[in-house]
């Protein structure tokens, strides 16, 4: 267990529902990060948050958005579906330690969200 | 951003030492660079880092050259249970205190009886 909490592990709908993945971070990371990894490709940055903040945003698509609440578990929302986002979704976080240590940001991911659209 | 290119796959028998190397040119000053194995279907887990020449754990073991352009991850006497995807991170500020940590397609690592 790495201490990162991704529910639901398994979620399968149609095309142009919405869903909403969870996450959990490790207990006292504030970073969170979810990553999109679609069958036999790399890992996708989708987007960041800082303690409730956004701090950076990758190929995230307009469909999907995100938001980190004070309790510091994050949610992504996917909307209008399609078959090609079935994937499976990784959520990371990370104790940030300031732009001058980013580099020694260690990413503990969770066990994954895996979508299927159908 | 820092861009990483590593071989996409490699094979190699048990109880050998297997070495991946990272090339990553336009690595920043302030960069670490960051290894991490992925299994099917799990989240990538982090093996090891380092910033300049040799760093070594009770897994692996990572050289960096002076010029730190690139990188190689060496894997003593790996086992059946080393075979997995093996990626090379390094990260970037977009700014602003943004960091965008991408991900490139990895190394495929089979190990083979």
């Amino acid at each position: 267990d790495s201490g990162v909490t991704q529910t639901p592990k398994h979620l399968i709908t149609a095309t142009g529902q919405r869903v909403t993945l969870r996450c959990s971070p490790r207990s006292g990371d504030l970073s969170v990060y979810w990553y999109q990894q679609s069958l036999d490709q790399g890992l996708q940055f989708l987007i960041q948050y800082y303690n409730g903040e956004e701090r950076a945003k990758g190929n995230i698509l307009e469909r999907f958005s995100a938001q980190q609440f004070p309790d510091l578990h994050s949610e992504l929302n996917l909307s209008s579906l399609e078959l090609g986002d079935s994937a499976l979704y990784f959520c990371a976080s990370s104790v940030e330690l300031g732009p001058s240590l980013f580099g020694a940001n260690v990413l503990t991911f969770g066990a994954g969200s895996r979508l299927t659209v159908l | 951003l820092a861009k990483t290119t590593q071989p996409i796959s490699m094979d190699s028998y048990e109880g050998q030492e297997v070495n991946i190397t990272c090339s990553h040119n336009n690595i920043a000053t302030n960069d670490y660079i960051t290894w991490y194995q992925q299994f099917p279907s799990q989240g990538p887990r982090f093996i090891i880092q380092g910033y300049k020449t040799k760093v070594t754990n009770e897994v692996a073991s990572l050289f960096i050259p002076a010029d730190r352009k690139s990188s190689t991850l060496s894997l003593p006497r790996v086992s059946l249970s080393d075979t997995a995807v093996y990626y090379c991170l390094v990260g970037g500020d977009s700014g602003a205190g943004s960091y965008q940590l991408t991900f490139g397609k990895g190394t495929k690592l089979s190990v083979i009886p």
